[in-house]
């Protein structure tokens, strides 16, 4: 059971063009991240949003965390080559262990010049 | 960047061999994580250390045994190797434990190929 669905699974657009990335499940999280990972390293923290309604943001990138706690949505205005990479969002399930997160499978996001 | 690194970064080995993969970090973070990483699959959790040699599964602990005899390093060994545990490893450490929100920091991963 995939606890966190991520979508789309795959992505792939031009420079200059916006685009967002879901994450949705049936649980309740109390902390959800987002992370991006580059090809042949580690996967690297990008946001940690806790609150229901929480919306911050990162130069062009903007996070929202769900009223419910329970989806979260990543948008990248104007997206660079550079922004390409595998996005990755994980939880903390609201009542679990803290120190354990769930990951999503992840979008991979390719942004042509 | 949290001081985190992984050896080796590459190995190929064969079916049935022992192999271990050392994590050590320099951030003195409680918690310590082993992950594997496969298409399809996303990151799962193999085995996590809540304190000097205070482990616990995960959710793809078969096959495979930790130990953290200090703070700094969290091995993972493989008894004997089989074909499926061909992955790349990511090691991670976070400090927090309490409060409302964990936060992950990984290192630079271990591909590892069973023949």
């Amino acid at each position: 059971t995939q606890l966190l669905e991520q979508s789309p699974q795959f992505l792939s657009i031009q420079e200059g063009e916006n685009l967002t990335v879901y994450c949705n499940s049936s649980s309740v999280f109390s902390s959800l991240q987002w992370y991006r990972q580059e090809p042949g390293e580690g996967p690297v923290l990008l946001v940690t949003v806790v609150t229901g309604g929480e919306v911050k943001k990162l130069k062009r990138l903007t996070f929202q965390f769900g009223d419910a706690r329970k989806d979260s949505s990543l948008h990248i205005t104007a997206a660079q080559p550079g922004d390409t990479g595998l996005y990755l969002c994980a939880g903390a399930i609201s009542g679990g262990s803290n120190y354990k997160l769930t990951f999503g499978k992840g979008t991979l996001l390719t942004v042509n010049p | 960047d949290a001081g985190i690194t992984q050896s080796p970064r590459h190995k190929v080995t064969e079916t049935g061999t022992p192999v271990t993969l050392r994590c050590h970090q320099t951030e003195n973070h409680r918690y310590m994580y082993w992950y594997r990483q496969d298409p399809g699959h996303g990151l799962r959790l193999i085995h996590y250390s809540y304190g000097v040699k205070d482990t616990d599964k995960g959710e793809v602990s078969d096959g495979y045994s930790v130990s953290r005899s200090k703070t700094e390093d969290f091995l993972l060994t493989l008894e004997s190797a089989t074909s499926s545990q061909t992955s790349v490893y990511f090691c991670a450490i976070s400090g927090t434990g309490e409060g409302v929100y964990n936060e992950q920091f990984f290192g630079p991963g271990t591909r590892l190929t069973v023949l």
